[in-house]
């Protein structure tokens, strides 16, 4: 079975500074999906970024970027230009190709930004 | 328009009773899912359906019982609430199983607290 984990609880940046989130998973799958949700207080969970297993290229949503290295099956996200709106839980998310697809979450990281 | 709405989004209840929870998409999707938040923010998945069939039943006790009358709808029914039931319950779906390459849509969240 996969699993995910993120090793950050919490985590703190200043505003508009850069801030990285790291998450690493264990799979024997070559191809699947990983994702990044960010939860503001709101509850609404807001997918920010996809990256597929098979592009090498690393994708990027505007000021979110992800470092995806497979052979270590590590997935971290960098926040640039960090805002005010960026205060949420963010959850890394593993999604296999087989069977029912479902996602499977790491244990979330609590980001705050200080003004 | 909401994609994936569930009702109600709060729901206080006492130990021993009986509860549902509806969840519907108007994406056309042929997938859904029911996804458990525990008070520590952890995410599981509890079911799945693809086309009103179970192709995902997690260990989840037998007091929880999804229903889809229709690929549109996702209900969870618990029997007997016990306090540890408390948490935050998400529906999603996706277009479907056979289209690997598509994203889950969540709805807001049910946040069912047992007392």
């Amino acid at each position: 079975a996969q699993t995910v984990t993120q090793s950050q609880p919490e985590m703190s940046v200043q505003e508009a500074e850069t801030v990285t989130l790291s998450c690493t998973y264990d799979t024997s799958e070559s191809d699947y999906y990983l994702f990044w949700y960010k939860q503001p207080p709101s509850r609404q969970m807001i997918l920010v970024i996809r990256q597929e297993a098979y592009k090498q290229q690393n994708a990027t949503e505007n000021r979110f970027s992800v470092n995806f290295q497979k052979a270590a099956k590590s997935f971290s996200l960098k926040i640039s230009d960090s805002q005010l709106g960026d205060a949420a839980m963010y959850f890394c998310a593993y999604r296999s190709l087989q069977g029912a697809q479902k996602l499977v979450f790491g244990q979330g990281t609590r980001l705050t930004i200080n003004p | 328009d909401t994609a994936v709405s569930q009702t109600p989004k709060y729901l206080v209840t006492q130990m021993g009773n009986d509860k549902s929870i509806k969840c519907e998409q108007n994406l056309g999707h042929d997938t859904m899912y029911w996804y458990k938040q525990d008070s520590k923010k952890f995410l599981k998945i509890m079911f799945s359906y693809n086309n009103k069939e179970l192709i995902i039943n997690e260990t989840v006790p037998n007091r929880f019982s999804p229903k889809s009358p229709d690929k549109a709808h996702l209900n969870l029914h618990i029997n007997s609430l016990e306090l540890g039931d408390s948490a935050v319950y998400f529906c999603a779906s996706r277009r479907g199983v056979d289209w690997q390459y598509t994203e889950a849509f969540f709805g807001q969240g049910t946040r069912l607290t047992v007392v």
